[in-house]
């Protein structure tokens, strides 16, 4: 069973500090990787996703992928309280269905 | 608003009754999504449709639920007597074709809330 492993707790970051976010997959098959962000009682919304190895910038996000060690990271610089959310790792095999993590929640403090 | 749109935003039902959710995909966008979240778990994927055709169906369970996405009109996500089980968020998404040289990034809308009493 393709697996999507978001392990780390809820996260607080104060405010301006950069939040990292980790996930790992089991396919090695996946091919396109993405970043939701879900407020409370919310839809997720595409912040961020990535195909290649390496890093991708956009604005204050970043992600980065590693297809060889099977995990994909996201970097929140200058965090802002309205980052607080869960975020979701996404992850496709290629026939289009999403498999997700259960999510991290960041908490910023001011 | 050129988003997924998806109705009712909340429904209850009874257990035993029919639950119809429906979604219009994005401008643009040929292919919908079903996923499901159960209150602390994370989204499941259910059944990814194009225009009259299940294209992937293997998220789904095998009673009581289908799908469709007929040629004119919404996508419908069908729940025949329903339990309380059924009770969570189910939303819908959509993407271009990603045969056509895009890759499949999806966009969520609103969801429906389903509340079996």
């Amino acid at each position: 069973q393709k697996e999507v492993e978001q392990n780390s707790g809820p996260l607080s970051v104060p405010e301006g500090a950069i939040a990292s976010l980790n996930c790992t997959y089991s396919d090695r098959g996946s091919q396109s990787f993405f970043w939701y962000r879900q407020y409370s009682g919310k839809s997720p919304e595409l912040i961020m996703f990535i195909y290649s190895n390496g890093d991708k910038e956009d604005g204050r996000f970043t992600a980065q992928l590693n297809k060889a060690s099977q995990y994909v990271s996201l970097l929140i610089r200058d965090s802002q309280p309205s980052d607080s959310a869960t975020y979701l790792c996404a992850v496709s095999d290629g026939n289009n269905r999403l498999a997700f993590g259960k999510g991290n929640q960041v908490v910023v403090i001011p | 608003n050129a988003g997924v749109m998806q109705n009712p935003r909340h429904l209850v039902r009874r257990r035993g009754q029919e639950a119809r959710l429906r979604c219009s995909p994005m401008k643009g966008h040929s292919h919908v999504y079903w996923y499901r979240q159960l209150p602390e778990e994370g989204l499941k994927f259910m059944v990814y449709l194009q225009k009259e055709n299940i294209i992937d169906e293997s998220g789904m369970p095998k009673e009581r639920f289908s799908a469709e996405f007929p040629k004119e009109g919404p996508s419908i996500l069908r729940i025949q007597q329903v339990v309380r089980g059924d009770s969570a968020a189910y939303f819908c998404a959509s993407s271009r074709n990603p045969g056509l040289g895009s890759y499949n990034e999806q966009f969520f809308g609103p969801g429906t809330r389903l509340t079996v009493l």
